[in-house]
């Protein structure tokens, strides 16, 4: 069982719509990361929490740690909102990634 | 600021071949890292750097070295490639280790024939 679970893998959905991507881990941690892949490769960070919610314009991210587990919603989406959406956990020694989330959103 | 940038951004090898990547950073961040991502398999550490003159294994480190000579840049040195090591390869730099935002370049699109 990988370390970091991302679910779903994949999610398409229609401009406009909410979207929620989950991740849950298995490992201690000191923060998590939510990051996004665009079609052409660029890996940007959007989110590091190590507790309670944070938003940025249409992107809210949750963190429960007692649950370990972690949501990164999207009001109101667009289509260039359509990357993969990668939650990785991080820790003093380390940092271990999930595989990702690929969205695509349709106009 | 150019932020994290690596070179080259692609490159073809044959089996056994050596090739080196670069990556630099101008933020002067003391943590440097080394990331192959594969189909299907989230980002997995190759090598890290906690400073100038250090490097450390991660999770993958077999069949690559590292050097971080200088501060701002990080080395990544394949002896003998195999196709086992076709991959896009990202380097990172952070603030702090962990807990951190990591920066990104843009990825380096290697394959071994």
């Amino acid at each position: 069982k990988n370390e970091v679970e991302q679910s779903p893998q994949n999610l398409t959905a229609q401009e406009g719509e909410f979207i929620t991507i989950n991740c849950s881990y298995s490992v201690g941690i000191s923060a998590l990361h939510w990051l996004q892949q665009h079609p052409g490769g660029g890996i940007v960070s959007l989110f590091m929490l190590s507790s309670g919610k944070k938003k940025h314009g249409r992107l809210i991210a949750t963190i429960n740690i007692q649950e370990k587990h972690s949501s990164l919603h999207i009001t109101a989406s667009h289509p260039r909102d359509s990357a993969v959406y990668i939650c990785a956990v991080g820790s003093s020694n380390d940092m271990r990634f999930g595989a990702g989330t690929r969205l695509t959103v349709k106009p | 600021n150019a932020g994290v940038t690596q070179t080259p951004k692609f490159r073809v090898l044959k089996t056994g071949q050596s090739m080196t990547l670069l990556c630099a950073q101008d933020m002067n961040h003391e943590y440097m890292y080394w990331y192959r991502q594969d189909p299907g398999m989230g980002l997995r550490l190759i090598h890290y750097s906690v400073g100038e003159g250090t490097t450390a294994k991660g999770e993958v480190p077999d069949g690559y070295n590292v050097s971080r000579l200088k501060k701002q840049n990080f080395l990544l040195g394949l002896e003998s490639a195999a196709p086992s090591q076709t991959s896009v390869y990202f380097c990172a730099s952070s603030y702090l280790k962990g807990v951190g935002t990591q920066y990104f370049g843009p990825g380096t699109r290697l394959t071994v024939l």
